[in-house]
């Protein structure tokens, strides 16, 4: 059963980092990509961008380019999220999501529980 | 750029249907996933690929595709079906996410 455990809540002042962290377990790690998005208050789902835990490859939303770094330890099957000069409309939940897919499809069978950050 | 568009929010009476569109100048050519997201919860895959549905989904929820509109059809709504709905699709030449605005849904 796959299953995906954030790290704990965050509260940080403006023009901070803060790295969140998604630990992975009832799968292969290097199988499949790990995807980020967020909801900010009263706002709709965000998606932020994804990481090939294999090859450490990367991919962002425009919004997101240059303020966010996904990395990965295959050590311990987690991924990370870094997101630096921090605002405060980056409050949001963030969520890791896995993907299932072929090269036709992508959507998320598997979320982790959420990670609040305040800022 | 690929826009998906929801209506902001859609009502429905107790045992009636519920249809929440979701629309989108290229989405002819892509496959439309749905969520429900309910406060303090994650979001739940209900349907994918435009009409299937995962296993422990209920019946009452299906999917279907017509032109650049995918629809989410909720029928028999129940109290229990009030959250926000998300239409998501995937860029393949990207690789790339989006997610529609999403449409509140109540039950009244």
């Amino acid at each position: 059963q796959v299953h995906l455990v954030q790290s704990a809540s965050e509260v940080k002042k403006p023009g901070a980092s803060v790295k969140v962290s998604c630990k992975t377990s009832g799968y292969t790690f290097n199988d499949y990509s790990l995807h980020w998005v967020r909801q900010a208050p009263g706002q709709g789902l965000e998606w932020i961008g994804w990481i090939n835990p294999s090859s450490g490859d990367t991919n962002y939303a425009h919004n997101f380019q240059g303020r966010v770094t996904l990395t990965r330890d295959t050590s311990i099957s987690t991924v990370y999220m870094a997101v630096t000069r921090l605002r405060s409309d980056d409050t949001a939940i963030y969520y890791c999501a896995r993907p299932h897919g072929d090269m036709w499809t992508l959507y998320f069978d598997s979320w982790g529980q959420g990670t609040q950050l305040t800022v | 750029s690929h826009v998906v568009t929801q209506s902001p929010s859609v009502s429905v009476a107790p045992g009636q249907t519920a249809r929440i569109p979701c629309g989108g100048v290229h989405l002819g050519s892509k496959r439309v996933h749905w969520y429900q997201k309910k406060p303090g919860q994650a979001p739940v895959l209900v349907v994918y690929d435009n009409i299937d549905r995962p296993s422990g989904i209920p019946e009452r929820f299906s999917g279907s595709f017509s032109g650049n509109t995918a629809t989410l059809t909720i029928n028999r709504a129940e109290a229990g079906d009030e959250a926000d709905y998300y239409c998501q699709v995937w860029d393949g030449s990207s690789d790339r996410v989006f997610f529609g605005g999403g449409t509140k849904l109540t039950v009244l």
